[in-house]
């Protein structure tokens, strides 16, 4: 079947500009990741989504990012007012996530360059 | 607060050899412990995972990692390297007993495999 998937593949802005990342996650997984991947910083944590729940925003680094989680399913991480610094690959996870604890499962990410 | 260890930024080994990447982790309770890899300009990949039970976890691609709770590791082994085993490894930890789902993981180490 279908892993997670993510787009763009890479996205090239300029400081100030406004950035939309997709991710869709596998089919059926009720929770959804959004992990950050960054020279220096490894991989950080971001915003976790499960199912109805009110999403676990306390890994986003300023009030420029959000996530939207659509319909169970699509989720959108959005970066306002880019900075330099948001320069890295954001990387979407999905697990199934109910009783016995599941792995979770990576896209290939979106490498972020801002310029 | 949990954080995950590994000390390594490289292990060099030859192809035919063990090899052995390590970890240590701190975390509130008990653990679930995750071994990902990733190959250049692709994603992680899950390897293996030590829920409960038998301390030596066997995963994919002929690893094992062992589960030492007096030591808090989870070292990833394998008893013969293979070249194409040459990527970077991340260990990753979460507390069982908490509702906090995200994984913290470690920095990374880059396996090279020389044939």
């Amino acid at each position: 079947g279908a892993g997670v998937s993510q787009s763009p593949s890479n996205k090239v802005t300029e400081k100030g500009k406004d950035v939309e990342l997709r991710c869709d996650p596998i089919s059926g997984h009720t929770a959804l990741y959004w992990y950050r991947q960054s020279l220096g910083q490894g991989l950080e944590f971001l915003i976790y989504f499960q199912g109805n729940s009110a999403p676990d925003k306390s890994g986003l680094p300023s009030d420029r990012f959000s996530a939207e989680r659509t319909g169970g399913s699509v989720s959108t991480l959005t970066i306002q007012r880019t900075q330099q610094e948001d320069s890295a690959v954001y990387l979407c996870a999905s697990s199934w996530d109910r009783g016995k604890y599941n792995e979770q499962f990576f896209g290939p990410g979106t490498r972020l360059t801002v310029l | 607060a949990q954080s995950v260890a590994q000390p390594e930024d490289q292990v060099n080994v030859a192809e035919g050899n063990p090899l052995t990447v390590k970890c240590t982790y701190s975390v509130s309770g008990n653990p679930y412990l995750f071994w990902y890899v990733q190959y250049p300009n692709r994603g992680l990949q899950f390897l293996l995972k030590y829920i409960t039970g038998d301390n030596l976890v066997k995963g994919s691609y002929g690893f094992e990692a062992e589960f030492n709770k007096s030591q808090t590791s989870f070292h990833l082994k394998k008893p013969s390297a293979l070249v194409s085993d040459s990527a970077l490894y991340f260990c990753a930890v979460r507390p069982m007993d908490t509702g906090r789902r995200a994984l913290t993981f470690g920095s990374g180490t880059r396996l090279q495999v020389q044939p």
